[in-house]
């Protein structure tokens, strides 16, 4: 069935850049997420890209795709303390009609 | 416009309890959804509905039932609660629906721990 997975922790410095990896296994994905979650909230949606993108960018987001790898990143520039959170990576598909597929998250913490 | 709301926020059940969650949505949303999140695993959806009057079940249907009761209201209901159904509840919406890239709308969630 479809999959997605990522690492659980990353840990960068302030100012420093993210970089948060994904990879997933539907070769069908129309669709690829990048959700938040803070504590104690729900899921907030970051931004998304259409599968027939490479790149998005929007302010401090930068989001590669490379579908023939099946991965997907997500670049926060300048990164504050307000970025602390879990992230989400997800994928849904024509397909999988109104499924969505999440993967396990990450959690990004900031050092000083 | 309060978006999502989910109540009650807490909740310990007995096992073999029975429970609803309750979930409405003021942004005239077609579409409404279930999930539940548990350690170290994203979110896994329980149930959804496409439009009102419609449900159907998602990947962990198990132990659950639904009602759309119109078209601002999901609930989603545990008959005979089990401790494996410890978990915080999402309930989330959206316009179009997941397969036309849609925005999801999520509410705080519901934290349940059945003992």
């Amino acid at each position: 069935g479809e999959d997605v997975e990522q690492s659980l922790f990353l840990s960068v410095r302030e100012g420093d850049s993210s970089v948060i990896n994904c990879t997933y296994t539907d070769s069908s994905s129309t669709y690829l997420y990048w959700y938040k979650q803070e504590p104690g909230a729900g899921l907030q949606l970051l931004t998304y890209i259409f599968s027939n993108m490479d790149m998005k960018q929007d302010q401090r987001l930068t989001v590669l795709l490379n579908k023939k790898d099946k991965h997907l990143s997500l670049r926060i520039a300048d990164t504050q303390t307000g970025d602390s959170a879990i992230y989400f990576c997800a994928e849904s598909s024509y397909s999988s009609a109104s499924k969505i597929i999440f993967g396990s998250g990450t959690r990004l913490s900031i050092r000083p | 416009n309060a978006g999502v709301t989910q109540t009650p926020k807490f909740q310990v059940l007995k096992t073999g309890q029975s429970m609803t969650l309750q979930c409405a949505q003021d942004m005239n949303h077609n579409s409404m959804y279930w999930y539940r999140q548990d350690p170290g695993m994203g979110l896994r959806l329980i149930y959804y509905s496409a439009s009102e009057g419609t449900t159907d079940k998602g990947e962990v249907p198990n132990g659950y039932n639904v009602s759309r009761l119109n078209k601002r209201e999901f609930s989603l209901r545990l008959e005979s609660a089990a401790p494996s159904q410890t978990s915080v509840y999402f309930c989330a919406s959206s316009d179009l629906g997941l397969a036309e890239g849609d925005t999801q709308y999520f509410g705080p969630g519901t934290r349940l721990t059945v003992l």
